[in-house]
């Protein structure tokens, strides 16, 4: 059974520092990971998806890796925001079935 | 485009009653999906349908929870009956195909069960 897991549980950083999110999943078999902003009281908005094949995707000042042989993926934030404190959680579909896996989720609070 | 809607946003409801939620996704998605998130947790998937059939229900506690898709369009997630560990956001989400695409979710159902 696919496992993920993501680290630190919560980050506090003051505004114009760039972070690192960090994301693990046990079973490399994956066809794909994405990255999902999740703002309090609402539902998730996917901020970038990453195929299998591909090492990463940018969008903005968001940058996301892929190492899928050792199970990792990480979400570069620059320039943080205060506008980016949210819950920032990753999920892998893997092939051998077609749901989302979640991790718990990182909960990012950016000070001014 | 309008985005994937649920209803009713809010419900609370006493342990051993029923409630329905309802999801009307993004049009043309043909891939439905149902996932439960308790306070504190990521996403667990429900059930996911493509179009008006059932692709994985495998972790939907079919003692107590239905869900269909009569027409490969809106669905409706039933519970029944609830019971406290129920309290949770129930999230809908629709996408293009099975996999592959991004995945578009709604705000979510919020269920406390008192």
């Amino acid at each position: 059974k696919q496992e993920v897991t993501q680290i630190p549980a919560a980050l506090s950083v003051p505004e114009g520092e760039n972070l690192v999110l960090n994301c693990s999943f046990t079973d490399s078999a994956i066809y794909n990971l994405q990255w999902f902003r999740q703002d309090p009281g609402k539902g998730l908005t996917s901020l970038l998806l990453i195929q299998s094949s591909q090492r990463e995707q940018t969008s903005g000042r968001l940058n996301a890796s892929l190492d899928k042989s050792s199970g990792r993926s990480t979400l570069y934030i620059a320039a943080s925001q205060p506008g980016d404190s949210a819950t920032y959680l990753c999920a892998v579909t893997s092939n051998s079935g077609y749901a989302l896996n979640f991790g718990k989720g990182t909960s990012l609070l950016v000070t001014p | 485009e309008a985005g994937v809607a649920q209803s009713p946003r809010y419900k609370i409801i006493e342990k051993r009653q029923s409630v329905a939620f309802w999801c009307n996704p993004i049009s043309g998605h043909a891939t439905l999906y149902w996932y439960q998130q308790i306070l504190g947790q990521g996403p667990k998937l429900l059930i996911q349908f493509q179009n008006n059939g059932v692709v994985d229900d495998s972790q939907l506690p079919k003692d107590r929870f239905s869900a269909e898709r009569l027409k490969g369009v809106d669905s409706t997630l039933k519970i029944q009956p609830a019971k406290l560990e129920d309290s949770a956001v129930y999230l809908c989400a629709s996408s293009p195909t099975l996999s592959g695409n991004t995945i578009y979710f709604g705000e979510g159902s919020w269920l406390t069960v008192v």
